[in-house]
């Protein structure tokens, strides 16, 4: 059964840094294309960064270019997001969520969610 | 410009059917689409990826009453037999050259 469970979500001031990470487990984790995707409260999903089975290609939405980074370890079975300069419009539930075979944007299992609170 | 349209309620009595229409914007219409099901209070869970011609891919477990369909631009799912744990929101998703990554605004579906 494919699990992702994320973790590292907390509350964080404006301006700091943060370092999402998701376990994933049921599945041969290098083999799919990752997917990070928030919610922010009361609203709908925004896409927020992709990146390939091998870890060699990354995307990022409009909103968090240049500020969040992408990562995985195929070791582990783990993705990360690490987050900087973060700003209040980053509150937001995150959801890891697993590429369906090499398709890297159709999303095909999803996490619980870690919910990142940005605040002074 | 990649846009995905819906509406954002729907409503139907316990046992019947409803249908939920995401469509997509001017120049795009060949494009397939995902469907994504939010129960309250929990995370997403995939219901089926729908493509132009109408053909459907569901996800493991997902149960015969949700289906999926196409015409033109727009891309359809439809639930049967509508049971009181299908209330929730219903978000479509697509993507796009140049790394578009879409969802749309959702749609809330009430079970009366």
């Amino acid at each position: 059964e494919v699990q992702l469970l994320e973790s590292g979500g907390t509350l964080a001031q404006p301006g700091g840094s943060l370092r999402l990470s998701c376990a994933a487990s049921g599945f041969s984790f290098s083999s799919h294309a990752m997917t990070w995707v928030r919610q922010a409260p009361g609203k709908g999903l925004e896409w927020v960064s992709t990146i390939s089975g091998s870890g060699d290609t990354a995307y990022y939405g409009d909103s968090v270019k240049g500020r969040f980074a992408i990562s995985r370890d195929n070791s582990k079975n783990t993705l990360s997001l690490q987050m900087n300069s973060l700003r209040a419009d980053d509150t937001a539930k995150y959801y890891c969520a697993r590429g369906h075979g090499g398709a890297f944007f159709f999303f095909d299992s999803w996490g619980l969610g870690t919910l990142v609170t940005v605040s002074s | 410009q990649l846009e995905l349209t819906q509406s954002p309620s729907a409503s139907a009595s316990l046992g019947a059917s409803v249908r939920l229409t995401c469509t997509l914007s001017s120049g795009h219409s060949t494009y397939a689409i995902t469907w994504h099901q939010q129960q309250p209070g929990r995370g997403p869970r995939f219901l089926m990826k729908v493509d132009s011609d109408g053909s459907h891919t569901k996800g493991d477990g997902i149960p015969d009453r949700f289906s999926g369909s196409s015409s033109g631009a727009d891309r359809f799912l439809t639930i049967s037999s509508l049971q009181s744990e299908d209330e929730g929101d219903y978000y479509c998703q697509t993507w796009g050259t140049g790394i578009q990554v879409l969802f749309g605004g959702g749609t809330r579906v009430t079970v009366l």
